[in-house]
């Protein structure tokens, strides 16, 4: 069993919907967490980062951790097609030398 | 841009064959981390390096190695390599060693093996 899980998708909305992107994981002692956006050919761009659990908005995008539960989860508010990309989430414990562990990533499509 | 950057961007080589990649990383980032991306297994984590010294390990194989120079620049040599050893290899810096410092990721090496 991986550390983190990903759905895969392919995930495919309609311009302008709330788009929900979710993660768990089995590590407890994960603190940091982040979403990163990859285009294809690109490296993964971090989105967000939020530290052990709690809600945290940048725009129209909005990460939350539930260490309770192990989950994760970004959603993105009005979604536009620029946001068609691969979602990772990565998590990384305290003391762990601050190597990521990433999901397999989410494959997201907007349409118009 | 994330200020990282990898060259070279694509390398087209035999099995057996030797390779180095080189990062450079953003202007003041002293933590350089090595990543490999395949199909099969996502983005996993290689090696960390801390102004000059190894700080992590993770599963990388002996015939890996790196390294990174007195100007933070650092270097993946991949050896003896095999069919597998296709895949995007990702470098990433952070500011410091600390634990969660975020990390960037320049746009990768596609390393393919024939």
């Amino acid at each position: 069993q991986k550390e983190v899980e990903q759905d895969p998708g392919p995930l495919s909305v309609p311009e302008g919907a709330i788009v929900s992107l979710n993660c768990t994981y089995s590590n407890s002692a994960f603190q940091y967490f982040m979403w990163y956006r990859q285009y294809s050919r690109k490296g993964p761009e971090l989105l967000m980062y939020t530290y052990s659990s709690g809600n945290k908005e940048d725009g129209r995008f909005t990460a939350q951790v539930d260490k309770s539960s192990k989950y994760i989860s970004l959603f993105i508010r009005d979604s536009q097609p620029s946001d068609s990309a691969t979602y990772l989430c990565a998590a990384t414990p305290t003391g762990g030398g601050n190597k990521l562990t990433f999901g397999t990533g989410t494959q997201l499509k907007v349409e118009l | 841009d994330s200020g990282v950057t990898q060259t070279p961007k694509h390398l087209i080589t035999a099995t057996g064959q030797r390779v180095t990649l080189r990062c450079s990383p953003r202007s003041g980032d002293l933590s350089v981390y090595w990543y490999q991306q395949s199909l099969d297994q996502g983005l996993q984590f290689l090696i960390q390096y801390y102004n000059g010294e190894e700080r992590a390990k993770g599963n990388i194989l002996e015939r890996f190695s790196a390294q990174q120079f007195p100007d933070l620049h650092s270097e993946l040599n991949l050896s003896s390599l095999e069919l597998g050893d296709s895949a995007l290899y990702f470098c990433a810096s952070s500011p410091g060693r600390g634990d969660g410092q975020p990390q960037h990721f320049g746009d990768g090496t596609r390393l393919s093996i024939l």
